[in-house]
């Protein structure tokens, strides 16, 4: 079966510090991959997608980046966090034309 | 103006009675609608789909009104369970990219 894995769960990193958050894809090849951040109260952003390995399309220029290093797998990072990266970040596939998610990181910025 | 645009709420609705709300989307080539239910802290999760001659599952029944750019959905015999935020998805099909809406809160109280 195809599942979404996303981790970890919750994050709480200082101002300054570096960012790495992993999704991973079961049971499919060459998925649609994206990334949306939810903060609070607010509806779904979407910060990048990819249609396959090492392309990357951003929607909104930020203190974020992704990769895709394997076909399965996206990556989101940060080298410097800021208090405005608080916020729900989801990960998402579509295998057809609806959209499945992981269980989101909840991450704060202290 | 916002590509998807919800009444954000809350609705709050006694148990077993019926609500319904709409969703309005700006992009007219828009090919595909959903709609998500997203519990407190948690991911989205597909409730259904949106076809063009409007569709029902179970207690839920979705609408899409192309001349008005417009997708509803409505509740019938509300459980308490129903409340959750419910989200408006449009889909532009030329790669695509989700657009979501902020969400429209439903209560249903006892």
């Amino acid at each position: 079966s195809q599942t979404i894995h996303q981790w970890p769960a919750t994050l709480v990193q200082p101002v300054g510090s570096p960012l790495s958050l992993e999704c991973t894809v079961e049971g499919t090849s060459n998925p649609n991959l994206y990334w949306y951040r939810q903060a609070a109260g607010r509806g779904l952003q979407l910060l990048f997608y990819s249609v396959g390995i090492g392309q990357i399309s951003s929607e909104v220029p930020q203190n974020l980046s992704a990769s895709r290093p394997q076909d399965r797998q996206f990556i989101l990072s940060s080298k410097k966090l800021l208090l405005s990266d608080s916020g729900f970040y989801l990960c998402a596939w579509t295998p057809g034309t609806e959209a499945f998610f992981g269980q989101g990181t909840r991450l704060t910025v202290v | 103006r916002k590509e998807v645009e919800q009444d954000p709420g809350p609705f709050n609705v006694p148990e077993g009675a019926t609500v319904a709300f709409n969703c309005t989307y700006s992009n007219s080539a828009s090919q595909s609608f959903f709609w998500y239910r997203q519990d407190c802290r948690k991911e989205p999760k597909l409730l259904m789909s949106v076809y063009s001659s409007g569709n029902e599952d179970g207690r839920f029944t979705a609408q899409l009104n192309r001349a008005s750019q417009y997708i509803s959905l409505l509740i019938r015999d509300s459980k308490l369970s129903d409340s959750a935020t419910y989200l408006c998805v449009v889909r532009d099909d030329s790669w695509g990219k989700l657009q979501f809406g902020a969400g429209t809160q439903v209560v249903v109280t006892p």
